[in-house]
């Protein structure tokens, strides 16, 4: 069973640019999941994905987006890029069934880095 | 809102030894699950146990075991045996659900784990 991939592994990008960050889910898995981790801090939830819509958000603006391909992996956006956004973005994956859920897999993290 | 706080941003232990991490958590919910996680340098979240509220025991996975105190809202994580390997960031993690229907993870800040040989 494969793991979590996130692609890139680090990045660099200029204030105002646009960055997509994607994630192949471990084989299995229905749902995905990203956070948003500050140096020295734990992560924030930013949103979920399942059956390719977006089903639950955290205190993230607009500029933020993503979408889940029938495939179950998924892109990360973000857009008008600030020094604020240089994070760790990570992702996880989780099998749900119903009300159930089986319990999240992460990657390994996109280190973002905005100059 | 629910909030997870750990009061220790750094702890040391010697190889061998046990030390116990110190999570609580502020809900108003019933029934709940919480988490703990590793985060080693290769920045993967390997997690590390877990327990579900309705539960009274506490779980155990091998060296790791919690110590849950649910009216207190606390989430203790200790580790016996101290190993080289454990060395990372520990998260305590309590899984809630979203307005929009999903379920998602709120985080403390972390404790550092250093293991001396």
């Amino acid at each position: 069973e494969t793991g979590v991939t996130q692609s890139p592994t680090h990045l660099i990008k200029t204030r105002g640019q646009q960055v997509t960050l994607r994630c192949s889910s471990q084989s299995g898995h229905n749902t995905v999941s990203w956070y948003q981790q500050a140096l020295g801090q734990g992560p924030q939830f930013i949103f979920q994905y399942y059956r390719e819509e977006e089903n639950g958000r955290g205190n993230f603006p607009p500029r933020f987006s993503g979408l889940q391909f029938p495939n179950y992996s998924s892109e990360l956006n973000v857009n008008a890029l600030e020094l604020d956004d240089s994070a760790l973005y990570l992702c996880a994956s989780s099998l749900v069934l119903g009300p159930l859920n089986y319990g999240y897999t992460f990657g390994s993290g996109t280190r973002l880095t905005v100059v | 809102a629910q909030t997870v706080t750990q009061s220790q941003p750094e702890m040391s232990v010697q190889e061998a030894e046990t030390v116990t991490l110190s999570c609580t958590y502020d809900t108003s919910e019933s029934d709940y699950y919480l988490f703990w996680y590793k985060q080693p340098p290769s920045r993967q979240m390997i997690l590390v146990i877990r327990q579900e509220a309705y539960k009274q025991q506490n779980a155990t996975e091998n060296r790791f075991s919690v110590n849950f105190q649910k009216a207190a809202k606390s989430f203790s994580l200790k580790i016996s045996d101290s190993q080289l390997g454990d060395a990372a960031m520990y998260f305590c993690a309590y899984r809630t659900r979203t307005q929009g229907g999903s379920e998602k993870l709120v985080f403390g800040k972390g404790t550092k784990l250093t293991v001396n040989p």
